[in-house]
């Protein structure tokens, strides 16, 4: 079965603290792997879109990179705006299948 | 500016009305989605579309209908018959592929609330 494992549930950093964000997965053939931002009350906004095992994309503060079994999302030295949800997602044919999520609160 | 429009942003519905959600596009993505999103949880998908006139269940569409009539537009029905219909729902709309490249997008979000 077709699926997406986010973790930590909840992070809360420091400003300034790095650290990551992991998302791991199993399904039969990947197209693409996904990263979004999420806001309260808001759609999610797409991040970075990873296709295959050693590919790295980076936006800002935010990496994201892939393995055959997972992906992570490095922030480096995050700051209070980068506060939010962020979700992953899988596309291994039609649909996509999504992650519970990683709130990160970024702490002053 | 291209993107994905939903209307309205919060809904009020009384128990036993249907209601259509409204999802429209102008990215000429020839993929749709319709997710539901409960407090605390990740997306979960009611329908999408690959092509127009043509749609399937997502994981939970029992109580749900779509219709895609035009490429750039899939409303979606809340029937009477969802048994917990309030929810933020978000449709959403992905390049097929063909060119090598996927990409999903979203539009704000609509909050629907039944009472």
């Amino acid at each position: 079965e077709d699926q997406v494992t986010q973790s930590p549930e909840a992070l809360r950093l420091q400003e300034g603290e790095s650290s990551s964000l992991n998302c791991s997965y199993t399904v039969s053939g990947l197209r693409g792997l996904f990263w979004y931002r999420q806001d309260p009350g808001k759609g999610p906004e797409f991040l970075f879109t990873l296709y295959s095992a050693g590919e790295e994309k980076e936006k800002e503060r935010l990496k994201a990179t892939l393995t055959k079994k997972e992906s992570f999302l490095h922030i480096t030295a995050p700051k209070p705006e980068d506060s939010a949800t962020y979700l992953c997602a899988v596309l291994p044919f039609n649909k996509f299948y999504f992650g519970s999520g990683t709130k990160l609160n970024v702490k002053p | 500016d291209g993107g994905i429009t939903q209307s309205p942003k919060y809904l009020f519905r009384k128990e036993g009305q249907n209601v259509t959600l409204s999802c429209e596009q102008n990215l000429n993505h020839d993929a749709m989605y319709w997710y539901r999103q409960d407090p605390g949880q990740g997306l979960r998908l009611i329908y999408y579309s690959q092509i127009v006139n043509d749609f399937q269940k997502g994981d939970i569409a029992e109580g749900y209908s779509v219709s895609r009539e035009k490429k750039e537009s899939f409303p979606l029905t809340v029937t009477s018959a969802q048994k917990n219909p309030t929810a933020f729902y978000l449709c959403a709309s992905s390049t097929s592929g063909r060119t090598g490249s996927y990409e999903q997008y979203f539009g704000p979000g609509t909050r629907l609330t039944v009472t």
